[in-house]
C-alpha cells in the first residue's frame, strides 16, 4: 500500500521569509502523480502544485515550487516570499495514473506566517 | 458551473441516527470518491466509485454505504451514526484525461 508522511506538524515564519514543508512517500510504482494542497480555513481544498513522476524537472507555480527526488521518495514544497494568505494546512498527496480517484494523503502540517 | 456541491455543509446527529451526505457535479467526470478528514491524520478514503454503477471501498468504508446511480451523484449513507463518524466530510471528482481532482466544500458532521 502506498504511504506518504508529513513529518511536520506545525510550521511558523515570518512574512516575506522562505519556508520548506517536507513530504515522503512509499510506492513501488514507477509512474504516478504527486500534489500539494491547501487548506485555508475556509476548509476548501484548493491545489497548489502538481508533479507528474516521470518528468525530471521540478514543477513550479509562482512563489511555490517543489524539489522532487524520486529515487529518496521525496516531495518538499517551497513556498518564497511568504504572505499572510499562505497561512494555511497544507496537505502532500500521491495518486497512480490509473486510479486517480484514489488519492493518498499526508497527515498534514499546518503553517502560520507571522505579520 | 457549479462544480462539486455537497449538502449539507454542517450536521449534527444523535449517535444511532442515520442521514446521508450529498455530493453532486456538473462536470461529467467518471470518477467521484468520498474522504474524511480528522486532525493528525489527513484525508482517507471511505469509498470511491469509477462510473455508474460501480462502487468500492477505500481503506476506512465501516458504517458508510454508497451508490452510484447517476454520473452526477453519490452520496454518501451513515445509517446509525457514532461518535467515531464526528468528521469533516469531503466529495472529489476527477475525470479521465485530467490531472487533478476536484473538491466539494466539505461537511463538518458532529454525532453527540
Amino acid at each position: 500500500a502506498q504511504t506518504v508522511t508529513q513529518s511536520q506538524p506545525e510550521m511558523s515564519v515570518q512574512e516575506a521569509e522562505t519556508v520548506t514543508l517536507s513530504c515522503t512517500y512509499d510506492t513501488s510504482e514507477s509512474n504516478y502523480y504527486l500534489f500539494w494542497y491547501k487548506q485555508p480555513p475556509s476548509r476548501q481544498m484548493i491545489l497548489v502544485i502538481r508533479q507528474e513522476a516521470y518528468k525530471q524537472q521540478n514543477a513550479t507555480e509562482n512563489r511555490f515550487s517543489v524539489n522532487f527526488q524520486k529515487a529518496a521518495k521525496s516531495f518538499s514544497l517551497k513556498i518564497s516570499d511568504s504572505q499572510l494568505g499562505d497561512t494555511a494546512m497544507y496537505f502532500c498527496a500521491f495518486s497512480f495514473l490509473q486510479g486517480a480517484q484514489k488519492l493518498v494523503f499526508g497527515q498534514g502540517t499546518r503553517l502560520t506566517i507571522n505579520p | 458551473n457549479a462544480g462539486v456541491t455537497q449538502t449539507p455543509k454542517f450536521q449534527v446527529l444523535k449517535t444511532g441516527q442515520s442521514m446521508t451526505l450529498q455530493c453532486a457535479q456538473d462536470m461529467n467526470h467518471e470518477y467521484m470518491s468520498w474522504y474524511r478528514q480528522d486532525p493528525g491524520m489527513g484525508l482517507r478514503l471511505i469509498h470511491y466509485s469509477v462510473g455508474a454503477g460501480i462502487t468500492d471501498q477505500g481503506e476506512v468504508p465501516n458504517g458508510y454505504n454508497v451508490s452510484r446511480s447517476t454520473t452526477e451523484d453519490f452520496p454518501l449513507r451513515l445509517l446509525s451514526a457514532a461518535p467515531s463518524q464526528t468528521s469533516v466530510y469531503f466529495c472529489a471528482t476527477w475525470g479521465s484525461g485530467d490531472t487533478e481532482a476536484f473538491f466539494g466544500q466539505g461537511t463538518r458532521l458532529t454525532v453527540v
